[in-house]
C-alpha cells in the first residue's frame, strides 16, 4: 500500500508571499486532514475532510488560509500571504474514517516551510 | 480549558531498560487514545490505541495503560535498543485528535 504523498518538501518563501501544498491521500481513505505542527510542538489540526467536504476547519485561519478536496481523493492546502508565525512543517494524514479508530492515522512526511 | 501533557520534553535511558512515558489531559473525555512515533523529518507513525474501557494493551515490546480516573496513560517500551530513540506523542480523540507535544526518547547504548 502506497503511503500518503506530499510536495512539496521543502519551501521557502518571504512574507506576504503565497504557497501552496499538495497531498494525496492513501486509495480509498475516505477522511483526510492537514496539520500545521510547529518546532518543538505536536501537529494541531487545521482541517479535516470527509470525502470532499469539511468536517471541521475551526481551527483554519481563514484570512489566510484555504483549502479544498475537489473530487474527494488529493487535496491542496494555500497560505496567502505568508507571515512568519506560518513557519511549520505542514502535515497531511488520511484515515478509513467512520467509527473505526483501531488503524490511526497514516501521515506524509510533510512539507516544511520556512518564512523569511 | 483542555490540555494535554507529556511528563518531559526528553527522557534519556540506557538500552535494555524500560521506558515509560506519561501522558496526562484535563478537560476532556476521550474515547480513545492513541500513541505515535516521529523520527526527524518524518510524520508520525501510529504504534497503538486503547479504548477509554480497556486498562491496558500491549504490541511486542510496547504496553500503554489508560486511566480514565486519574486522566493519564503510559507508554512503556521494555528492553529498549537505540531503534528505539524518537519523539512519541500521545493523541486523543475529541471529534478530532489533539496531539501532546511529544517526548524525545534517546536510547543509549
Amino acid at each position: 500500500e502506497a503511503g500518503v504523498a506530499q510536495s512539496p518538501r521543502y519551501k521557502i518563501i518571504e512574507k506576504r508571499q503565497s504557497v501552496a501544498f499538495w497531498c494525496n491521500p492513501i486509495s480509498g481513505h475516505a477522511t483526510l486532514y492537514w496539520y500545521q505542527q510547529i518546532l518543538g510542538q505536536g501537529p494541531k489540526l487545521l482541517i479535516q475532510f470527509q470525502n470532499n467536504g469539511v468536517v471541521d476547519d475551526s481551527q483554519l485561519p481563514k484570512d489566510r488560509f484555504s483549502a479544498e478536496r475537489l473530487k474527494g481523493v488529493d487535496s491542496t492546502l494555500k497560505i496567502q500571504p505568508a507571515k512568519l508565525e506560518d513557519s511549520a512543517v505542514y502535515l497531511c494524514a488520511s484515515s478509513r474514517g467512520g467509527a473505526d479508530p483501531n488503524y490511526g492515522y497514516t501521515f506524509g512526511s510533510g512539507t516544511r516551510l520556512t518564512v523569511v | 480549558s483542555q490540555k494535554i501533557e507529556q511528563n518531559s520534553e526528553a527522557l534519556n535511558i540506557q538500552e535494555g531498560k524500560t521506558a515509560t512515558l506519561t501522558c496526562n489531559y484535563t478537560n476532556y473525555s476521550p474515547a480513545y487514545l492513541q500513541w505515535y512515533r516521529q523520527d526527524p523529518g518524518r510524520g508520525p507513525v501510529f504504534l497503538l490505541l486503547i479504548r477509554e474501557n480497556e486498562k491496558e494493551k500491549r504490541k511486542e515490546r510496547l504496553k500503554v495503560t489508560f486511566d480514565t480516573t486519574l486522566k493519564q496513560s503510559l507508554f512503556h517500551i521494555t528492553a529498549s535498543q537505540p531503534a528505539d530513540s524518537a519523539t512519541y506523542l500521545c493523541a486523543l480523540n475529541n471529534n478530532d485528535m489533539r496531539f501532546g507535544a511529544g517526548t524525545r526518547l534517546t536510547v543509549k547504548p
